[in-house]
């Protein structure tokens, strides 16, 4: 059983263009969760998902930042216009349907903006 | 407010030792749970051990143990016979029961083994 995989490790975007960080869950999980960790700090909750609803989206930043978790494919958290600020590195949990407590983390994406 | 704090920015031991790492939290709530994470240099977070809050019995896993401390608000994480693979940044964190899997974490703790 694959665990939670997140795509791409490392990304770099220059000030002002758009960032997308692409989360798998793992097999039979239901509920994603993203949550930012900025440099020398603990993570932060941003947004949970079920499939195609947005259940808890209020660790997200009002402008720039939205998330989604279609019927198919990966959880994408897009990131418009992105500034130093975004620096930071993303991670991905996901959890079985009811079991919020039962999160497992991917590996992260480390954003770097230029 | 869900508040996770952890005093101690760092801490060091030999290998073989033990270590406590220290963790208190802010809730009203009444049904938690309540999560050690390491995360080491390559920044995977891993679930180290789990406590429910409405069980007494403090939780083990192997080499890892915690001091729940319910009317303190306290939960503390014991390693023993410390290994050099231990060495990284420990996170507490907790869940609240109406919080639908909103995870709160702590500052960390650096922990640095030493042969």
């Amino acid at each position: 059983n694959a665990g939670v995989m997140q795509n791409p490790r490392h990304l770099v975007r220059r000030r002002g263009q758009e960032a997308r960080l692409r989360c798998s869950p793992m097999k039979g999980h239901s509920h994603v969760y993203w949550y930012r960790q900025l440099p020398e700090e603990g993570l932060k909750f941003m947004v949970y998902l079920q499939k195609e609803n947005i259940i808890d989206e209020s660790g997200m930043p009002k402008e720039r930042f939205s998330a989604e978790f279609p019927k198919e494919g990966p959880s994408i958290l897009r990131i418009q216009q992105v500034v130093r600020g975004d620096s930071a590195a993303y991670f991905c949990a996901s959890s079985p349907p009811m079991a919020y407590n039962e999160q497992f983390f991917g590996p992260g994406t480390r954003l770097t903006v230029l | 407010a869900q508040t996770v704090t952890q005093s101690q920015p760092e801490m060091s031991v030999q290998e073989a030792e033990t270590v406590t790492l220290s963790c208190t939290y802010d809730t009203s709530e009444n049904n938690y749970y309540l999560f050690w994470y390491k995360q080491p240099p390559s920044r995977q977070m891993i679930l180290v051990i789990r406590q429910e809050a409405y069980k007494q019995q403090n939780a083990t896993e192997n080499r890892f143990s915690v001091n729940f401390q319910k009317a303190a608000k306290s939960f503390s994480l014991k390693i023993s016979d410390s290994q050099l693979g231990d060495t990284a940044m420990y996170f507490c964190a907790f869940i609240v029961g109406t919080s639908y899997g909103k995870l709160t974490f702590g500052q960390g703790t650096i922990l640095t083994v030493h042969p």
